[in-house]
């Protein structure tokens, strides 16, 4: 299965600044997901990052808030912006490979 | 939309027993149900998956099993070990979209 590469693992922010986390897959990959897991919850999908076009939300997330690119098909960022404590969360890329779907091992956000 | 509950939300068990966690869904459209362990400060681990087509799927101590009809599955693991202890989730995929249930914290004692 594909290996994923996803930095910073860990952070602590300021509130009303900014973070980008980082996504490099070992393989070339369609579809690039992004998930956030507030603390002791399940796993909520942001939006799904294609190379070449724009990244589709879920409700609840909007393109200003958490801008996604997706440049080539081995990599993605998200970025978090103005960030407050409620963003504090693990943030996840995951990607579909031909073993399934494979979970980086997330970045773990803390705003102060 | 699709609906997944997954039970229970905590379950503890004696090194060497049995471990089931249950989910349901609602949508029939869903047609891939994969199963993640997440230890401590990482990310979850895909450790087994079913697809719709399939009754029951084993890999070595881990099963898990589906009712299409029912629109259940389960996972089953035996001979636990104090290894085993972990946060479980469960998921139901329609077309690249993933629903995740709630999650079962697993702890196995020695």
């Amino acid at each position: 299965s594909a290996v994923i590469s996803q930095k910073p693992s860990r952070d602590i922010c300021q509130r009303g600044t900014s973070l980008t986390i980082q996504c490099q897959v070992d393989s070339q990959v369609t579809m690039m997901f992004w998930y956030r897991q507030q603390p002791g919850q399940s796993l909520t999908l942001i939006a799904t990052a294609n190379q070449g076009s724009e990244a589709t939300y879920e409700s609840g997330f909007v393109i200003d808030k958490f801008p996604i690119s997706r440049p080539n098909l081995t990599f993605s960022t998200l970025t978090v912006s103005n960030m407050s404590p409620e963003d504090s969360s693990i943030y996840l890329c995951s990607v579909d490979d031909y073993d399934g779907y494979t979970f980086g091992s997330g970045t773990r956000l803390t705003v102060v | 939309g699709e609906n997944v509950e997954q039970h229970p939300s905590t379950l503890s068990v004696q090194e060497g027993d049995s471990a089931v966690i249950k989910c349901t869904y609602s949508d029939s459209a869903s047609n891939y149900f994969p199963w993640y362990k997440q230890e401590l400060g990482k990310g979850p681990q895909l450790i087994i998956d079913i697809r719709s087509n399939v009754g029951e799927k084993k890999d070595q101590r881990i099963a898990v099993t589906l009712n299409k009809t029912a629109k259940h599955f389960s996972l089953h693991i035996t001979e636990t070990q104090p290894e085993d202890s972990a946060v479980y989730f469960c998921a139901a995929v329609d077309f690249n979209k993933f629903y995740f249930g709630s999650g079962t914290k697993l702890n196995v004692k020695p």
